[in-house]
């Protein structure tokens, strides 16, 4: 069975500072994705990430992606408050879309002025 | 253009009643998924369209669930004889098609079972 684990579950931090969000999965799979989701809202897609290496940058936000490490990184640059939401990573194992993605729990971030 | 639409955006029922949820994705979009968020359980995938077939329902936390496709456009997710532990949110997604494609989320259907 998947298993996608993501630390910390719960992060607050300073506006300025930087953060890094870790994604770690136990199958192989080249195919990782990041979304945000708002307090009451649906899931905005930040990051596809489709290979190893690949890497992927946004704003003050930066994705990678080791799939040897079965590890995926999600970085924050000088934090501001717009940030503050849940970030999750999820995994597609076999491709095809037939499991659908495997989510971890989700990163809950509080960026304080 | 337009995303993924959902209705209803709300939901209550009592324990024992059936509920329909539908969803319309983006258009030109040949999969589309269903999954469930909750607080016990996080996210949850049930079950996966490629037109209008699913080719695997095992995701489905029960047989009191179905979900069928038609025209490979909306959707409808069935639930019978609802229980207290099917209280949710249900989001559907769609992609241009299966595999390494972006899925688009819809804003979920929020399904509270009294």
């Amino acid at each position: 069975e998947l298993k996608v684990e993501q630390n910390p579950l719960f992060l607050s931090m300073q506006e300025g500072k930087n953060y890094t969000i870790y994604c770690n999965y136990s199958t192989t799979s080249d195919r990782l994705y990041w979304y945000r989701q708002d307090p009451g809202k649906s899931l905005e897609s930040l990051f596809v990430l489709l290979s190893n290496g690949a890497v992927k940058q946004e704003g003050r936000l930066m994705a990678s992606l080791d799939t040897k490490a079965r590890l995926s990184t999600l970085h924050i640059t000088a934090a501001v408050h717009d940030l503050s939401a849940t970030y999750f990573c999820a995994v597609d194992v076999r491709g095809g879309g037939a499991d659908g993605l495997t989510f971890g729990k989700g990163t809950h971030l509080i960026i304080q002025p | 253009g337009a995303g993924v639409s959902q209705s209803p955006s709300n939901k209550v029922t009592e324990k024992g009643k059936d509920v329909e949820l539908r969803c319309d994705p983006i258009s030109g979009h040949t999969a589309l998924y269903w999954y469930r968020q909750s607080l016990g359980q996080g996210l949850e995938f049930l079950i996966y369209f490629q037109g209008n077939s699913a080719p695997d329902k095992s995701g489905l936390p029960s047989d009191r669930f179905s979900a069928e496709r038609t025209g490979g456009s909306v959707s409808t997710l069935t639930i019978q004889r609802t229980q207290q532990e099917d209280s949710a949110v249900y989001l559907c997604a769609s992609s241009l098609a299966g595999g390494a494609y972006e899925q688009y989320f819809g804003p979920g259907t929020r399904l509270t079972v009294t």
